[in-house]
C-alpha cells in the first residue's frame, strides 16, 4: 500500500527543473508532499485533494491525477535551497481514518 | 507558536532498558501522531489520536511498544524493554483536523539508540 516514488535520487544544476513522481495502486482522497533537510523534521509543502487538481508554490508545483492515483511534484528553476528528501503521502479511500502512508521518498541534490 | 515538542531529542540505553519519549503538540490541535523513521523502512505511523483517543495503532511494531495521550497537551511512546531494532528517528505530529485533508506540523524527532 506504500505510494512509490521515483526517481529515487536526483542531482541537479542550480536553475536546471525536476518531476518527482508519486503512485499509488489504491483509490486516493488526496495526495500531501513533504520536504525534509537531513537531520531535520519533514515540513508541509502542499496537498492535492481533487482529481486532476494542480497547485503551485512559488516554483514549486503539483498535479493529481485521481484516475491513475498518480502524482507529480515539478520543481523549476531549482536553487540551492530545495535540497533535501521530498516524501509523498497518501491518504486512501480504504485507509482507516484516511491515514498517511508515505513513500519512500526521492533524494534532490542541488549544486551550484 | 512554539510548534510541536518533543523530548528528549537524544536518548542513548542499552537494550532491556525502558524509553519514554515525549510530545506536546500545538495548542488547540485535534490530532496528534506518532512516526518512526529509519533508513529500511522510510517514515512509518505508529500510532494516531484524535481528542486524546487513539483512533489507529496499526502500526505498533508489537506488545513492547505503547502510547497515551492523558490530556490535550501531552502524549508519551514508551518502549518496554528495548531493543537494538528499535534504534530510529521518533517523530511526533499533531494537526487540526483529520491526516487525509489537513497539513500536519512535525516535532524535531527524538533520536534513540539502542546499544
Amino acid at each position: 500500500q506504500q505510494p512509490v516514488q521515483s526517481p529515487q535520487a536526483v542531482i541537479l544544476r542550480e536553475g536546471e527543473d525536476a518531476v518527482i513522481n508519486c503512485s499509488s495502486s489504491k483509490a486516493l482522497y488526496s495526495v500531501h508532499w513533504y520536504r525534509q533537510k537531513h537531520g531535520e523534521a519533514p515540513i508541509f509543502l502542499m496537498i492535492l485533494l481533487k482529481g486532476g487538481e494542480q497547485k503551485g508554490h512559488d516554483k514549486i508545483s503539483a498535479s493529481f491525477n485521481e484516475k491513475k492515483q498518480q502524482s507529480s511534484l515539478y520543481l523549476t528553476a531549482s536553487q540551492l535551497s530545495y535540497s533535501g528528501t521530498y516524501f509523498c503521502g497518501t491518504a486512501g479511500i480504504y485507509n482507516q481514518g484516511g491515514k498517511l502512508i508515505f513513500g519512500q521518498g526521492t533524494e534532490l541534490s542541488v549544486k551550484p | 507558536d512554539a510548534g510541536v515538542i518533543q523530548s528528549p531529542r537524544h536518548e542513548v540505553t542499552e537494550m532491556g532498558q525502558e524509553v519514554t519519549l515525549r510530545c506536546k503538540p500545538i495548542s488547540g490541535h485535534d490530532y496528534l501522531f506518532w512516526y518512526r523513521q529509519t533508513m529500511m523502512r522510510g517514515l512509518e505511523l505508529l500510532i494516531y489520536f484524535n481528542n486524546n483517543v487513539p483512533i489507529d495503532d496499526s502500526g505498533m511494531p508489537e506488545d513492547r511498544f505503547s502510547a497515551k495521550m492523558p490530556n490535550a497537551s501531552f502524549s508519551t511512546l514508551k518502549i518496554q524493554p528495548s531493543e537494538p531494532r528499535d534504534s530510529a528517528v521518533y517523530f511526533c505530529a499533531s494537526s487540526l483536523g483529520g491526516p487525509a485533508y489537513n497539513e500536519q506540523f512535525f516535532g524535531p524527532g527524538t533520536r534513540l539508540t539502542v546499544l
